[in-house]
């Protein structure tokens, strides 16, 4: 699995646009780019996934460029409840089986008044 | 049950005793996971299985055992629990192909 490099940490201010930018120089052909979001004392919850140009949901956007070496997640007008670790991670989705999804120690992002 | 579910919420646990996490599912999901998360740093995946009766180590498996008897149920096991074995548990499962798992609400334990 490709290696993630994403800030330790960032703090912003409610209503403001965050974006948290995510490295992976190593990125294979098949690998896809997911991000989780991590509340204190609860398990990862999937935000959004993407493999090129840009995905959008309800939650965040996420932006790929052509090289695909690096992502970044967009958080629309964040409010204090964004408040959590955000995860990158990259993988193959494995035919036949289910995905052994490597986690760093991700963005610990801070929202503020 | 709406998702997944562990049990027990927490645990502290005498070394050498043998204990047993639970997790079930009810969304058919043919892959479940166990992972560890230790206090500031990122999930590590324990074991996992792709299908009932098929089961797969993960990056820390020394230590943990597990079964997969049907769909809906995974349990991590400790055989003889060790300090080092004080941590948040999660489970999760996915359908097949799928990067996107699902978590249950983690097994806080600690081992003295």
């Amino acid at each position: 699995l490709a290696k993630t490099t994403q800030p330790i940490s960032m703090d912003s201010y409610e209503g403001q646009e965050v974006n948290i930018t995510c490295s992976h120089n190593n990125i294979a052909t098949n690998d896809y780019i997911t991000w989780y979001q991590q509340f204190p004392s609860q398990g990862p919850r999937f935000i959004i996934q993407g493999y090129k140009t840009k995905v959008t949901n309800e939650v965040a956007s996420l932006f790929i460029p052509a090289d695909r070496k690096s992502s970044t997640l967009s958080l629309p007008r964040v409010s204090l409840s964004d408040t959590a670790v955000y995860y990158c991670l990259v993988g193959d989705r494995v035919t036949g089986g289910g995905n052994k999804l490597t986690f760093g120690t991700g963005t610990q992002l801070k929202v503020e008044l | 049950i709406a998702g997944i579910t562990q049990a027990p919420t927490s645990q502290i646990l005498a070394a050498g005793r043998r204990m047993t996490l639970r997790c079930t599912q009810d969304m058919r999901h043919n892959a479940m996971y166990w992972y560890r998360q230790d206090l500031g740093l990122g999930l590590r995946l324990i074991h996992y299985s792709n299908t009932a009766g098929t089961t797969g180590k993960g990056e820390v498996p020394d230590g943990y055992s597990v079964s997969r008897a049907n769909t809906d149920d995974f349990p991590l096991t400790l055989a003889s629990a060790v300090p080092s074995q004080t941590s948040v548990y999660f489970c999760a499962s996915s359908e097949v192909e799928s990067n996107e798992q699902f978590f249950g609400p983690g097994t806080r334990l600690t081992v003295l």
